[in-house]
């Protein structure tokens, strides 16, 4: 079946500092992967998105490449800051009979400290 | 606007009872799901509507009745709650794209759900 995994956190870090989360997955053909980031005590919001092998998606800073030789989407961002804390999850979705179906990793807290 | 809003978002209640979650769209999308996030924030989707009809149906305990009057609205029904179903409940909305992709999925707001 399909799975992601996603680095370990809570990641600590000082404002302007450089992010990386490391997420990679297992699926068979050929997913779709997303970023989704949940604000403390809100419903979680696409923050990115690929759609095949090589595609950077990016918003607000952020940008993960779509690695299908190291089945990878590593979320980075050159400078955080404090508004930036939240949980990230890295999530892949199938078409065909999966029907578009999220499978998530178990999300990294951050939090940015001034 | 609300894009996918959910009512309640707080729900409170004793083991045993019955209590039903509702979620509506407002985007147009054909497809409506449920997940369920646990309380180390890990989360797992546990039913799926695809235009009115029952697409994806996890292992979830038959406790679990989704229900849809039509392709903007997804309830959830729960029969005879446990401690075990506190989580956060999400619903979320996408439009199918069959074989050809994937479309991205709107979540609502969530329903903390604390069963005593």
């Amino acid at each position: 079946g399909n799975s992601v995994t996603q680095m370990e956190g809570p990641v600590t870090l000082s404002e302007e500092a450089f992010l990386t989360i490391n997420c990679t997955y297992t699926a068979t053909g050929y997913p779709s992967l997303f970023w989704y980031v949940q604000y403390p005590g809100e419903g979680l919001q696409l923050l990115l998105k690929a759609t095949k092998a090589d595609d950077k998606g990016s918003n607000k800073g952020f940008e993960a490449t779509y690695r299908k030789e190291t089945t990878s989407f590593h979320l980075e961002k050159g400078s955080v800051q404090v508004s930036d804390s939240a949980v990230y999850f890295c999530a892949l979705a199938a078409g065909g009979t999966s029907y578009g179906k999220l499978t998530f990793g178990q999300g990294t807290i951050l939090t940015v400290h001034p | 606007d609300t894009a996918v809003s959910q009512t309640p978002k707080y729900l409170v209640t004793q083991m045993g009872n019955d209590k039903s979650i509702k979620c509506e769209q407002n985007l147009g999308h054909d497809t409506m799901y449920w997940y369920k996030q646990d309380s180390k924030k890990f989360l797992k989707i546990m039913f799926s509507y695809n235009n009115k009809e029952l697409i994806i149906n996890e292992t979830v305990p038959n406790r679990f009745s989704p229900k849809s009057p039509d392709k903007a609205h997804l309830n959830l029904h729960i029969n005879s709650l446990e401690l075990g179903d506190s989580a956060v409940y999400f619903c979320a909305s996408s439009n199918y794209q069959g074989l050809s992709g994937v479309g991205s999925q709107y979540f609502g707001p969530g329903t903390r759900l604390l069963v005593l």
